[in-house]
């Protein structure tokens, strides 16, 4: 079965504060996402990247930049924390090929909380 | 630019009983698929089900089947027999063979009433 592993369940940080959300998948796959969830708004796309250092924006990249240096971590990185980041955060991984029949493989969730 | 419409914010349903939440999805690509996922109140996704635009007949996964009708770009989820655990949040969503990116629908919540 894929993992995907997103360090931290619950975090809180200050306004201003540099935030790092960390995702590790164990299945090689090449495509990884940041999504992030609030009421009535569904999931929105942050960033994906479908390679080691190669990214896109998503539909809501502002305030939010990521990293991927090696293939199977994809981070997430909040430049200056605002309250309005305030929001659950979804990593996911999809395998190779044909997007259209490959699922996502999703974290449990980052609640994150800026105070 | 896709669009995913899940126009059930909230449904309930008895316990035994089956259940169909509603699912439209709007794009201009030939190929496309069609996924529902689950999210419990823990928080994590978990995919259910996928149809294929190509594909013919309904997709089924167990106690899941998802209603496709192409020509009214629709999809939806049924689920039969429901379960206390069913409840949960429920996404459709659509992931295009172009594009690298998926839509996701904002969710339909479901409590299974025992």
């Amino acid at each position: 079965d894929v993992k995907v592993t997103q360090s931290s369940r619950y975090l809180v940080k200050r306004t201003g504060e540099k935030v790092f959300l960390e995702c590790v998948q164990d299945m090689d796959h090449e495509n990884m996402f940041w999504y992030r969830q609030d009421p009535g708004l569904g999931l929105r796309l942050i960033y994906f990247s479908y390679d080691v250092k190669m990214k896109e924006k998503g539909d809501i990249p502002e305030g939010y930049s990521v990293s991927r240096e090696k293939k199977e971590r994809f981070s997430l990185i909040l430049e200056s924390a605002s309250t309005n980041q305030t929001s659950m955060y979804l990593c996911a991984s999809r395998s190779p090929g044909d997007p259209s029949n490959q699922p996502q493989h999703f974290g449990d969730g980052t609640r994150l909380s800026i105070l | 630019a896709q669009k995913i419409t899940q126009t059930q914010p909230g449904m309930f349903v008895q316990e035994k009983e089956a259940v169909t939440l509603d699912c439209t999805y709007d794009t201009s690509d030939q190929s496309y698929g069609l996924f529902w996922y689950k999210q419990p109140s823990s928080g994590e996704m978990i995919f259910l089900i996928y149809q294929g635009s190509y594909d013919e007949q309904n997709a089924t996964e167990g106690r899941y089947s998802l209603n496709f009708q192409k020509a009214r770009k629709s999809a939806n989820l049924v689920i039969s027999a429901s379960q206390l655990g069913d409840s949960a949040m429920y996404f459709c969503a659509t992931h295009n063979t172009n594009a690298g990116k998926s839509t996701f629908g904002d969710g339909t919540t479901l409590t299974v009433k025992p």
